[in-house]
């Protein structure tokens, strides 16, 4: 059975702080990872990884897959306020469509 | 539309009874989800439809639950005789057909199962 795995569940840090979230996975035949960003109700979209080694980036946010490992790192530097949230990591199996979801990470950040 | 629609946004129903829950996808989209997120846990998926066929119904908890979609658009969720375990933020999300399944979701109809 197809398994996402979040590490740590909740995180409280101070605004400027880095902050590093962890997503384990077992997945038969892995096609992708997704991380989307959950603050009221709807998960908003982040990022797609499928190669390894290859990071992507938007702004202060940043996100790297080991598909060797078989995890995932979402980075958030110089945290603000605004980017208190739920942060979702996802897999899809080729062929599969849906995503299987972890149970999330909530982050808080003070002020 | 611009974004995932659901209505209603909240439902308060008593247990027993029967309630639809909507979704209107992202114009073109041809792939539509549903996931349910209980208090503090993961979305757990529900449904997948492509077009107005299910490929995939494997999440559906019990045969009280259905979904439907027609025209390739809008999709209902059903669940009969609700109960209270059935209380749960369901979600719904869309995605175009092809080598990236990137899937956007909307905020949700949040159940309460009196």
């Amino acid at each position: 059975e197809d398994k996402v795995v979040q590490s740590p569940l909740s995180l409280v840090v101070h605004e400027g702080d880095t902050v590093t979230l962890n997503c384990s996975y077992e997945v038969t035949n892995f096609r992708s990872l997704l991380w989307y960003k959950q603050e009221k109700k709807a998960p908003t979209f982040l990022f797609m990884l499928t190669s390894s080694g290859i990071e992507k980036k938007s702004g202060r946010l940043s996100s790297i897959l080991d598909k060797k490992e078989l995890f995932s790192i979402l980075n958030i530097t110089a945290t603000q306020t605004g980017d208190s949230a739920v942060y979702l990591c996802a897999v899809e199996a080729q062929g599969a469509q849906k995503l299987v979801f972890g149970q999330g990470t909530r982050l808080t950040i003070n002020p | 539309g611009a974004g995932v629609s659901q209505s209603p946004s909240n439902k308060v129903t008593e247990k027993g009874k029967d309630v639809e829950l909507r979704c209107d996808p992202i114009s073109g989209h041809t792939a539509l989800y549903w996931y349910r997120q209980s208090l503090g846990q993961g979305l757990e998926f529900l449904i997948y439809f492509q077009g107005n066929s299910a490929p995939d119904k494997s999440g559906l908890p019990s045969d009280r639950f259905s979904a439907e979609r027609t025209g390739g658009s809008v999709s209902t969720l059903t669940i009969q005789r609700t109960q209270q375990e059935d209380s749960a933020v369901y979600l719904c999300a869309s995605s175009q057909t092809g080598a990236k399944n990137i899937q956007y979701f909307g905020a949700g109809t949040r159940l309460s199962v009196l």
